[in-house]
């Protein structure tokens, strides 16, 4: 079974410019979910997808992030335009039913760098 | 507001003794509680979980995980540790809706 796949695994862009990161979730995963990885931290939650449907994106910065998640299966996590702050690790995630406790399981990452 | 913390950013143990790498939660509620590992330059794993039950969970690789609710902990544990074990874990605590609140990773390095 194919895991969680990110694309792309490193970007670096210039400030102020946009970048874009995609995911496709294990297939059958109804729920997707991007996270922010600060160096030396834990991830933290932007935005959570049951299927086409964002549930939950409290903490995803509104002004310069955007998502979608077309046909509930593939994601696109766009920032616009980015700042040296944006320069993390950002990580997708999928799991079966949130409602279930299952594990989620996470892909790779795509690592930014805003020069 | 739930929380995880992770009191140790960095446990060393020598290849063949036992390796625990601590983690306290406050939840109001009952606990969801997870451990996660990072090796470098790929995403986090699932070792397990702890929903209900036996407050001993036993994981991937070799590794259970004790639940302790009086002393609101969920610390890892691995009888003989691997130099392959060297990575960063992750305690997280999920709520109803799904979300997951990681703390702050503990790194673990074992040396031959």
């Amino acid at each position: 079974e194919a895991g969680v796949v990110q694309s792309p695994r490193y970007k670096i862009i210039e400030k102020k410019q946009p970048v874009a990161f995609w995911c496709n979730p294990i297939s059958g995963h109804n729920t997707l979910y991007w996270y922010l990885q600060n160096l030396g931290q834990g991830p933290e939650l932007l935005i959570r997808y049951e299927n086409e449907e964002a549930v939950d994106d409290s903490q995803l910065p509104k002004d310069r992030f955007s998502a979608e998640r077309l046909k509930g299966v593939d994601s696109t996590l766009k920032i616009q335009p980015a700042e040296l702050g944006d320069s993390a690790v950002y990580l997708c995630a999928s799991s079966s039913l949130a409602g279930d406790y299952n594990e989620q399981f996470f892909g790779p990452g795509t690592r930014l760098t805003v020069l | 507001a739930q929380s995880v913390a992770q009191p140790e950013d960095q446990v060393n143990v020598a290849e063949g003794n036992p390796l625990t790498v601590k983690c306290t939660y406050s939840v109001s509620g009952n606990p969801y509680l997870f451990w996660y590992v990072q090796y470098p330059n790929r995403g986090l794993q699932f070792l397990l979980k702890y929903i209900t039950g036996d407050n001993l969970v036993k994981g991937s690789y070799g590794f259970e995980a004790e639940f302790n609710k009086s002393q609101t902990s969920f610390h890892l544990k691995k009888p003989s540790a691997l130099v392959s074990d060297s990575a960063l874990y992750f305690c997280a605590v999920r709520d109803g809706w799904g979300k997951l609140q990681f703390g702050a990773g503990t790194q673990v390095v074992v040396t031959p």
